[in-house]
């Protein structure tokens, strides 16, 4: 049973470039949330996406952006990169009550800007 | 608005030897709390979580932790530590919504568990 997918695994961009990252969720599961994590610090709540909706948003500027598909995988799009978007994007899926199965997370995506 | 205090940033602890890490955390609201490790170039795992119920949690790997509403904490435990637990340990805290769900984890700094031989 596979977990959380994301590819790429790792990305260099120019800053001014955009950038999409995609996430394939646990199997059964239909709800994607997506974090960054700057090095050093604890991961951030970017948005949350179920039923193709975003659902709950995070402190971060409309240069991100996301969306999710019928099979419940999701993308994470960003335009106009800074240098300090510099950071690991981890998805994290879920389905159901969180009290039922909790977030399960994939390796991530190292973005960096340069 | 919700936030993750991890007291200490570094824990350096002998092998074999009981090990405590702190969160405490600021609410309004009924909360969920959760424990990750986080090793090197990896994503997160759950160690354990706390929805409800007995206050005493038991997670995987031989860590435990006690939820202490009136103190607001959230401290991870584990008797006798192994150089593998060697790794960055996160607190977390989400609130659950009517019809089922949560927000999104807020997340503490981190505490790095250094496991000396």
């Amino acid at each position: 049973d596979a977990g959380v997918t994301q590819s790429p695994t790792h990305l260099i961009k120019t800053r001014g470039q955009q950038v999409t990252l995609r996430c394939s969720p646990k199997s059964g599961h239909d709800t994607v949330s997506w974090y960054q994590q700057a090095l050093g610090q604890g991961p951030q709540f970017i948005f949350q996406y179920y039923e193709e909706e975003e659902r709950q948003r995070g402190n971060f500027p409309d240069r991100f952006s996301g969306h999710q598909f019928p099979n419940y995988s999701s993308e994470l799009n960003v335009n106009a990169l800074l240098l300090g978007d510099s950071a690991l994007y981890l998805c994290a899926s879920s389905s159901g009550p969180i009290a039922n199965y909790g977030y399960t997370f994939g390796s991530g995506t190292r973005l960096t800007v340069v | 608005a919700q936030s993750v205090t991890q007291l200490d940033s570094q824990v350096p602890v002998f092998e074999e030897a009981p090990v405590e890490l702190r969160c405490n955390y600021s609410s309004s609201v009924s909360v969920y709390l959760f424990w990750y490790v986080q090793y090197p170039n990896q994503g997160l795992q759950l160690l354990l979580k706390y929805l409800s119920g007995s206050t005493l949690v038991k997670g995987i790997n031989g860590f435990e932790a006690e939820f202490n509403k009136s103190q607001t904490s959230f401290h991870l435990r584990k008797p006798s530590v192994h150089i593998s637990d060697t790794a960055e340990y996160f607190c977390a805290v989400t609130s659950p919504k009517s019809g089922g769900g949560a927000d999104g984890l807020t997340f503490g700094k981190g505490t790095h568990l250094i496991i000396q031989p």
